[in-house]
């Protein structure tokens, strides 16, 4: 079946610092990638999608200049989480789809952010 | 704009009895419809999706589910379940031409021996 490699699985920095997520399709092309922030006990709710080699699209409230994203290949996006703060702890999760019809989304593993 | 409510935030249920998980959604127009599990400190997988055609849907795990245009209603079932069935299911819609998905609040699934 498709698979979602999402790295790391854990991240714990200091306050101010970047940090970067990968996530990879890895048996397949993903013509569409999104992103995803997980609060405790709580549904999705969806930061962004990105589109091989355009910009992402960001949800209403989600601050572009805070979370970039780089959708660099068919298979890779990245989302880097600028100069973090406590605030911006949480879970954050990708997916992957290709083309077609009803095509589900397949969601990688999650990264657990914690900012000190 | 599409929205689903899952009517039930907890379920407890003894191992080997049969669970029912509720979603209902609303959608000015036609929808696919998923149910995904999420287990503890893990990303979300696919059990099973309504497309089209037969409204009962089997997916994996001995999930399936049933799709009910006139109630709005895609309900989860399973006729025996196990410890490892515990975790957190979501329910997700998207409409036919957009393939952002909506997911509703998920349900808390505890199986006890």
């Amino acid at each position: 079946g498709a698979v979602v490699s999402q790295h790391p699985s854990r991240v714990i920095c200091k306050s101010g610092t970047s940090v970067k997520i990968e996530c990879r399709s890895l048996d397949f092309q993903a013509t569409t990638m999104f992103w995803y922030r997980q609060f405790p006990k709580q549904s999705l709710m969806l930061m962004a999608t990105s589109n091989e080699g355009s910009k992402a699209t960001y949800e209403q409230g989600v601050e572009k200049d805070k979370f970039l994203i780089n959708h660099a290949s068919l298979t890779l996006s990245t989302l880097t989480v600028t100069s973090a703060h406590p605030e911006d702890s949480s879970f954050y999760i990708c997916s992957a789809r290709f083309g077609g019809d009803g095509q589900p989304q397949h969601f990688g593993d999650g990264t657990r952010l914690s900012i000190l | 704009a599409q929205s689903v409510t899952q009517l039930d935030s907890q379920v407890p249920v003894f191992e080997e009895a049969p669970v029912e998980l509720r979603c209902n959604y609303s959608s000015s127009v036609s929808v696919y419809l998923f149910w995904y599990v999420q287990y503890p400190n893990q990303g979300l997988q696919l059990l099973l999706k309504y497309l089209s055609g037969s409204t009962l849907v089997k997916g994996i795990n001995g999930f399936e589910a049933e799709f009910n245009k006139s109630q709005t209603s895609f309900h989860l079932r399973k006729p025996s379940v196990h410890i490892s069935d515990t975790a957190e299911y979501f329910c997700a819609v998207s409409e036919l031409d957009d393939y952002k998905l909506s997911f509703g609040a998920g349900t808390t699934v505890t199986v006890r021996a």
